[in-house]
């Protein structure tokens, strides 16, 4: 596609729910990140994939985050049990090699856990 | 790990000059980013940065000195459509990008 899509735009979560988050990349683009903005701060790196391949999970704030890209494309992110602190907005960006060109990013999805 | 300062919040008035200042302290060093985005909007790319210099594009320009971790984004002619956040990356060996909490700019009449 044109650019970087994410859905849902909005989720609302009552706690203790699981939700999954969509991102559809850039098509062609090999490297794919999430990122999780709180308000009024900068994003916060969570993960990323090089194609299918999880390269680095290191910032995933707990066992109950999952992130997968089983096909090298469309990446989902998933919060187990969510909680009132995982309250943010989850932006997914690609890039079409290492992110030597830089990164173009999706609109997010504002997840509001209740 | 990074540790990337930007202010919180600058005011200018439409047409005139703004100058964002970063400093960052970091582990690694693969290159600057600065990026505008506008509430409930993606980041949008600006400008990138990995040589010591300045780097002009338009009414934005950005600058990078390596040696005291310090970059700056300057926004000249300013328009009302520049108020915005604009955020502060910097990318380490392995590509990730690190985010300054980012500045809010508001563009006045």
């Amino acid at each position: 596609g044109a650019g970087v899509s994410q859905s849902p735009r909005y989720k609302v979560a009552k706690r203790g729910q699981d939700v999954a988050l969509r991102c559809d990349p850039i098509s062609g683009h090999v490297s794919l990140f999430w990122y999780q903005q709180a308000l009024g701060q900068g994003p916060e790196f969570l993960t990323y994939f090089q194609n299918e391949a999880q390269l680095d999970k290191s910032g995933l704030p707990s066992d109950r985050f999952f992130a997968e890209r089983p096909e090298g494309s469309v990446s989902t992110l998933k919060i187990q049990r969510t909680q009132q602190e995982d309250s943010a907005v989850y932006l997914c960006a690609s890039s079409s090699s290492r992110g030597e060109y830089g990164y173009t990013f999706g609109s997010g999805t504002r997840l509001t856990v209740v | 790990g990074q540790n990337i300062d930007q202010p919180t919040e600058m005011t200018a008035t439409e047409g005139a000059i703004v100058q964002i200042n970063c400093t960052y302290q970091t582990s690694g060093f693969n290159g600057l980013f600065w990026y505008q985005q506008h509430a409930g909007e993606a980041p949008t790319f600006l400008s990138y940065n990995v040589l010591d210099g300045l780097e002009e594009k338009g009414r934005f320009s950005s600058f990078l000195s390596r040696s005291k971790g310090y970059s700056y984004l300057l926004l000249k002619e300013l328009q009302m459509k520049d108020s915005a956040s604009y955020l502060c990356a910097v990318r380490d060996p392995d590509y990730k990008l690190s985010f300054g909490a980012g500045t809010t700019v508001t563009v006045r009449a």
